[in-house]
Parts: C-alpha cells; sequence; structure tokens
C-alpha cells in the first residue's frame, strides 16, 4: 500500500532559525509528492509539488521540500522561520486507482515558532 | 483562497440524523472530491465525482454517498449519523485524474455529532 509518514507530531523552532519537518514515502513506481498546511479551523493550503526534475522545490511563502529517492524522503524546509508559520502540515502522495487517483495524506506535523 | 467554497461552515446533529454538505469546485475544476479529517488526523479520502458520477471510493459504508451536479458542485450525504461522524468534512476540487495535478481545498464543514 502506498503511504507517507510524517514521524513527528510536533517540531519546535525560534522565529530567524532554520525549519525542517519531515516526511518520508512509500510508494510503487514514480512518486508524486505534496505538501500542504493547515491553519486553525481552516481547510488545506498547497505549498508545493514534487512531480520530476530537480529534487529542491520550491514553493509558497518562502517554502522548499528537498526530494531525496534513496533515502524515500520528501522533507519541508524554510531557511528562516516566522512566527506566522506556526500551522499543521500535511504531507501527501497522489496514489493512482482504476480510473481515478487521490491524495493520501500522513498523520500532520504541528509546526510552532516562538518568538 | 482557493474557490473551493464549501457549506455551511459549522453543523451540529443528533446520532441517527441525516446531514447534507455542499461544496462549489474551483472554475474549471471537474472533479470532486470529498475528505474526512477526524481529530489529529490526516484527511481520509472519501470519494471522487467526475463529469456527475462516482469514479472512486475510499472504506467508508455506504451511508456516506454524494452527487455531482452539471455545474460540478458537489453534496455529500450522510444517513444514520454515528458519533464517530464527528469530523472536519474537507472538498476538493482538481483538473480531471492525473497525477501531477494539486488539489484545491475548501475550508471545510465542521460536524459535530451528539
Amino acid at each position: 500500500a502506498q503511504s507517507v509518514a510524517q514521524p513527528e507530531d510536533q517540531v519546535n523552532v525560534a522565529e530567524g532559525n532554520p525549519l525542517t519537518v519531515k516526511c518520508t514515502y512509500s510508494v510503487s513506481g514514480n512518486p508524486y509528492l505534496f505538501w500542504y498546511v493547515q491553519y486553525p479551523n481552516r481547510g488545506l493550503q498547497f505549498l508545493l509539488k514534487y512531480i520530476t526534475g530537480d529534487n529542491l522545490v520550491k514553493g509558497s511563502y518562502g517554502f522548499e521540500a528537498e526530494f531525496n529517492k534513496s533515502q524515500t524522503s520528501f522533507h519541508l524546509k524554510k531557511p528562516s522561520a516566522l512566527v506566522s508559520d506556526s500551522a499543521l502540515y500535511f504531507c501527501a502522495v497522489r496514489v493512482a486507482n482504476s480510473g481515478y487517483s487521490t491524495l493520501t495524506f500522513g498523520k500532520g506535523t504541528m509546526l510552532l515558532v516562538s518568538p | 483562497e482557493t474557490g473551493v467554497t464549501q457549506s455551511p461552515t459549522h453543523l451540529i446533529k443528533t446520532r441517527g440524523q441525516q446531514v447534507t454538505l455542499r461544496c462549489s469546485s474551483q472554475s474549471g475544476h471537474n472533479t470532486v472530491s470529498w475528505y474526512q479529517q477526524a481529530l489529529g488526523q490526516g484527511p481520509q479520502f472519501i470519494f471522487q465525482y467526475y463529469r456527475e458520477e462516482e469514479n472512486g471510493r475510499g472504506n467508508f459504508p455506504p451511508r456516506f454517498s454524494g452527487l455531482q451536479f452539471p455545474n460540478y458542485s458537489s453534496e455529500l450525504n450522510v444517513n444514520a449519523l454515528e458519533l464517530d461522524d464527528s469530523a472536519l468534512y474537507l472538498c476538493a476540487s482538481s483538473l480531471p485524474t492525473v497525477k501531477n495535478t494539486e488539489a484545491f481545498f475548501g475550508q471545510g464543514t465542521r460536524l459535530t455529532v451528539v
């Protein structure tokens, strides 16, 4: 079965420091990977995706993610964290089925950025 | 904002009742998916509609049903509500079943079953 794992329930970082939110995946074939962010009482907002090409993907709000095929990882990164980055982050993989495809999500990682 | 709108934003129902949740998809998107997000969990796929037909379903019982209309808006219906149905229900619209396309989510409907 295709899946993603987010090993950390919560990540704490001080404002201005770099942040990393981890994600590993298990898929057959080529992975199509996504990061979404969820603010309190809101839906999911798309941040970035990896389809093919460069292993470093740049997305919204200064976020980027590094695809590592050998380690089956797709970690989310930002060079300098902001307090406003505090939110719930989800890694997802697009799964192909018979005639349709869906997103399979990890459990989410809460990012807390302290002033 | 994504252009995907859901209504209502919050809803309280009694166990055994029925509920209908609504979703308007982003312009140009003819594929709508519904997800259930229980507290502390990632979203779980319920089903997907493409051109007014259900073309995929997750591990949810038949009392979860849906519709898609000619304008690509969609409804999620849940019959015989159970306490465990309490969750955030998310609608996502996307281009047709293409792997490399992202889905755009609405703000969700928070359903509480008492």
